[in-house]
């Protein structure tokens, strides 16, 4: 069973729409939170991480995420998405009691119509 | 700043055969992680790297073994690989084990 879940694996919008995608994750304790973007033809890329402190981190290029303890979510979010935007986008978990073993979910692929 | 390389970029071997996947972490960075992805799939944790040693391991069998050098490049190794081996095979390095910066990967192929 898959430990950290992405419910949409392939999500289509047209460009100025707003983005949202879920991340669960089914560890308990202390975890730190990332997600990863891979746009096409290139390698992994760190969007944001939430380690401690304000639930909501913003990444680059408008990204933002809110980590919501209760409900084990860290679900990524963005206003009003470009084509550029157009890549797969990873949610990762690092569990306190394995400190630098990423867990990845299967990942979502994102693709925006100009 | 050179970022995390990876060599070769792609490789096709035959079942039973072994391989070496190479790693150079970026600057400043101490511990190097493994990871396999295979298509259509999340990166999946291998092992990690740190002072040389082997400081954690994910649910990989034993044919899958791995180095760190002392100027902290790292070498992956597969003996006896099996069609399911062939995957993209992720090297992330990091100063701290919290934030990983990926290389390109070495995408692997078994026939």
């Amino acid at each position: 069973a898959q430990s950290v879940s992405q419910h949409n694996h392939h999500v289509i919008l047209s460009e100025a729409a707003s983005l949202e995608l879920g991340c669960n994750y089914s560890y308990g304790g202390t975890v730190n939170l990332f997600w990863y973007v891979q746009y096409p033809g290139q390698h992994l890329q760190l969007l944001l991480k939430y380690f401690s402190g304000d639930p909501l981190v913003k990444g680059i290029k408008g990204f933002e995420a809110e980590f919501i303890k209760s409900k084990f979510s860290f679900n990524l979010r963005k206003p009003s998405v470009q084509w550029s935007d157009t890549a797969e986008y990873f949610c990762a978990v690092d569990r306190g009691s394995t400190l630098g073993r990423l867990y990845f979910g299967r990942g979502t692929q994102l693709t925006v119509w100009p | 700043d050179a970022g995390v390389t990876q060599s070769p970029t792609h490789l096709i071997k035959t079942r039973g055969q072994q391989v070496t996947l190479r790693c150079s972490p970026k600057s400043g960075h101490d511990t190097v992680s493994w990871y396999q992805q295979a298509l259509g799939q999340g990166p999946q944790f291998i092992f990690q790297y740190y002072e040389e040693e082997e400081r954690q391991r994910g649910n990989f069998p034993d044919r899958f073994s791995g180095h760190q050098f002392p100027n902290y490049s790292s070498e992956l190794n597969v003996n006896a690989l099996l069609l399911g081996d062939s995957a993209l095979y992720l090297c992330a390095s990091s100063r701290s084990p919290r934030e990983q910066y990926f290389g390109p990967g070495t995408r692997l192929t078994v026939t």
